[in-house]
């Protein structure tokens, strides 16, 4: 079974800090993703990988970065952090043409 | 760009009863795949069903069925013999396959009244 671990299910963190949201996957799959969601508005992707150091801006980019230096694991980067940026947060992995399979998510908030 | 739109934001339902959860969509590709996602309250995405466009037959698992009308752009998902454990936010979604990521609606929430 597709196992997809993120690091924390609760954050709190302040303005202004450098956030991390780690994801590692255990299926060898070749496409990452993180998404964020808002009540109201489902999931909204920001960021996708599809290989080790490669990266593709999703829908909602602004004020995140990501890193893939390794296949299994995804990093999101919340370079100063801000209040709107309050969210649960979802990774996944997929292979290609496949579903994805989605971590339990995080959910983070920025005082 | 795709857009997923699910014109029930919440529906109520008795145990064992039938009930349909509607979707829409919008897309200039001629191949892609839709899903219908559950999250129930422990917050875990959980794929129900899947079809693929390519496919003119209606994908069915257990209790779960869709009616997918490709002309229409239309992809509902229904439910039969509720039960407790159905309860959940329900997305429909979109993917063109591939590396890209799932377009979802904003969900249609289900309760389940015993």
């Amino acid at each position: 079974d597709v196992k997809v671990t993120q690091s924390s299910r609760y954050l709190v963190k302040r303005t202004g800090e450098k956030v991390f949201l780690e994801c590692v996957q255990d299926m060898d799959h070749e496409n990452m993703f993180w998404y964020r969601q808002d009540p109201g508005l489902g999931l909204r992707l920001i960021y996708f990988s599809y290989d080790v150091k490669m990266k593709e801006k999703g829908d909602i980019p602004e004020g995140y970065s990501v890193s893939r230096e390794k296949k299994e694991r995804f990093s999101l980067i919340l370079e100063s952090a801000s209040t709107n940026q309050t969210s649960m947060y979802l990774c996944a992995s997929s292979t290609a043409f496949q579903p994805q399979h989605f971590g339990d998510g995080t959910r983070l908030s920025i005082l | 760009a795709q857009t997923v739109t699910q014109s029930q934001p919440e529906m109520s339902v008795q145990e064992a009863e039938t009930v349909t959860l509607s979707c829409t969509y919008d897309t200039s590709e001629s191949d892609y795949y839709l899903f219908w996602y559950k999250q129930p309250p422990s917050r875990q995405m959980i794929l129900v069903i899947r079809q693929e466009a390519y496919k003119q037959q209606n994908a069915t698992e257990n209790r779960f069925s869709v009616n997918f009308q490709k002309a229409a752009k239309s992809f509902s998902l229904k439910i039969s013999d509720s039960q407790l454990g159905d309860a959940a936010m329900y997305f429909c979604v979109h993917s063109g396959g591939g590396a890209d990521g799932l377009t979802f609606g904003k969900g249609t929430h289900l309760i389940i009244q015993p």
